[in-house]
């Protein structure tokens, strides 16, 4: 049961241009998103979030769009940075219990071309 | 800033052996987490733990597992016996509330390799 789905496993981009991550989720239940970035012998390092009031979150290069009516969200960084190269996560939640349980994308490889 | 700290960073352990992964949350955190990853699939929820109790455990968290908090700085997963599935990077993570909280900090995790 894929309730959160990155279908792009890897992307290539040229340093200096927008990189696109995308995400698409199924349970409407979810109300908090973010983005996990991943680099290689390391854990998961939190990125970015949005709660499902809002359609924007910015924070420096990283920006997290979210569109409810489709049930999607986007990472764009911009400009892209060879640092940057890493896979991505993207996580949602719905709250239970009072903890936030976490469910995770297949993740998608960001390659930034310097 | 404040890690997260997982031992063994790997180990290779025999089919039926049981094996115990090692964490150390943020010293002010109260809510621990267990995550695994088995390779070339995505980030999956194990366990969470709060206030010396599982709050919520995934359908994978099965009889084989468990988790402890033996003392006041350490949180534990236990494998009974292990199966060759069982294979993966194990992720231990906290948060300091888990209802506000923005996101977790993992650690770098465990990689068990089951043989």
């Amino acid at each position: 049961d894929q309730q959160v789905k990155q279908n792009s496993p890897s992307l290539s981009v040229q340093e200096g241009r927008i990189s696109i991550l995308n995400c698409d989720y199924t349970n409407s239940m979810f109300d908090y998103f973010l983005w996990y970035k991943k680099y290689p012998a390391e854990g998961p390092t939190f990125l970015i979030s949005i709660s499902s009031i809002k359609d924007k979150n910015e924070d420096g290069r990283f920006t997290v769009f979210l569109n409810k009516s489709a049930k999607h969200l986007s990472l764009h960084i911009v400009p892209s940075q060879p640092g940057d190269s890493a896979v991505y996560f993207c996580a949602a939640s719905a709250p239970t219990s009072g903890t936030y349980k976490y469910i995770f994308g297949t993740g998608t490889r960001l390659k930034v071309l310097a | 800033e404040p890690e997260v700290t997982q031992t063994p960073s790997h180990q290779v352990t025999q089919m039926g052996q049981e094996v115990i992964l090692r964490c150390v949350p943020i010293s002010n955190h109260l809510y621990f987490y267990w995550y695994r990853q088995i390779l070339g699939q995505k980030v999956e929820f194990l366990v969470s733990f709060y206030n010396n109790e599982i709050s919520e455990k995934s359908e994978i968290f099965d009889d084989q597992f468990s988790v402890e908090r033996p003392d006041g700085s350490n949180f534990t997963l236990k494998i009974r016996s292990t199966k060759l599935e069982d294979s993966a990077m194990y992720f231990c993570a906290s948060s300091e509330r888990g209802d506000l909280d923005p996101g977790y900090t993992f650690g770098s995790g465990t990689r068990l390799t089951v043989v």
